[in-house]
């Protein structure tokens, strides 16, 4: 079983749609929590970092469920700009490697 | 700029040949990992430093590859006697790690094809 398992998508959604993404993982000493973002051919960028109480940045709003093993990313709001690809990632308590999902794949359409 | 830098962002090379890949850190982090990343999926990690010490390797890394950190600053990746299979985005990420927990931020990248 991978670490982390994310719906590829693709997601094409209409301009100011709300979007949510969901993402596993197998693990349950993990411990850190991240949702990155990337655009073709770009390096992954941190959107944000997911904390046990849920967390919220603008349009974005991130929650964990550790008794469920999931992640999700929520979007409201949807722009263009938000078109992307969103990596779930997933950081274990022992030893220091950070674990990728498939990332899920976002158009956000006019 | 003071984020984390790799080059060359390109490579194009022979099967067989040698290449090595740069990683310049953002400066105060102490950890560096590479990873490999092919389309369509997630970035996968390949190894990582903290200050000059590689601490993992991860089983996809393979004899013919090799990294080094010499003075716990920019590091390198070779790659030996490259295959088709190698043909890849390697990715490196830098992070500070403390009590407060660890985010990475990754290079731009360099994108490998070999013929």
């Amino acid at each position: 079983r991978k670490e982390v398992e994310q719906d590829p998508g693709p997601f094409n959604v209409p301009e100011g749609a709300t979007v949510a993404f969901n993402c596993t993982y197998s693990n349950s000493a993990s411990q850190s929590f991240f949702w990155y973002r990337q655009d073709c051919r770009k390096e992954p960028k941190l959107l944000m970092s997911v904390y046990s109480s849920g967390n919220e940045d603008g349009r974005f709003t991130a929650q964990l469920n550790r008794a469920s093993q999931y992640i999700s990313l929520l979007i409201r709001d949807s722009k263009l700009s938000d078109s992307a690809t969103y990596l779930c990632v997933v950081k274990r308590n022992t030893g220091n490697q950070f674990y990728f999902g498939t990332g899920t794949s976002l158009t956000v359409i006019p | 700029d003071t984020g984390v830098s790799q080059n060359p962002r390109h490579k194009i090379t022979k099967r067989g040949q040698n290449v090595t890949f740069r990683c310049d850190p953002i400066s105060e982090h102490n950890r560096l990992y590479w990873y490999r990343q092919t389309l369509g999926q997630g970035p996968e990690f390949l190894t990582y430093f903290q200050n000059e010490a590689q601490l993992e390797k991860s089983r996809l890394l393979s004899d013919r590859f090799s990294a080094e950190r010499p003075k716990g600053s920019f590091s390198t990746l070779e790659i030996q006697r490259t295959e088709q299979g190698d043909s890849a985005m390697y990715l490196c990420a830098s992070s500070l790690a403390g009590r407060r927990g660890e985010t990475q931020y990754f290079g731009p990248g360099t994108r490998l094809l070999v013929l």
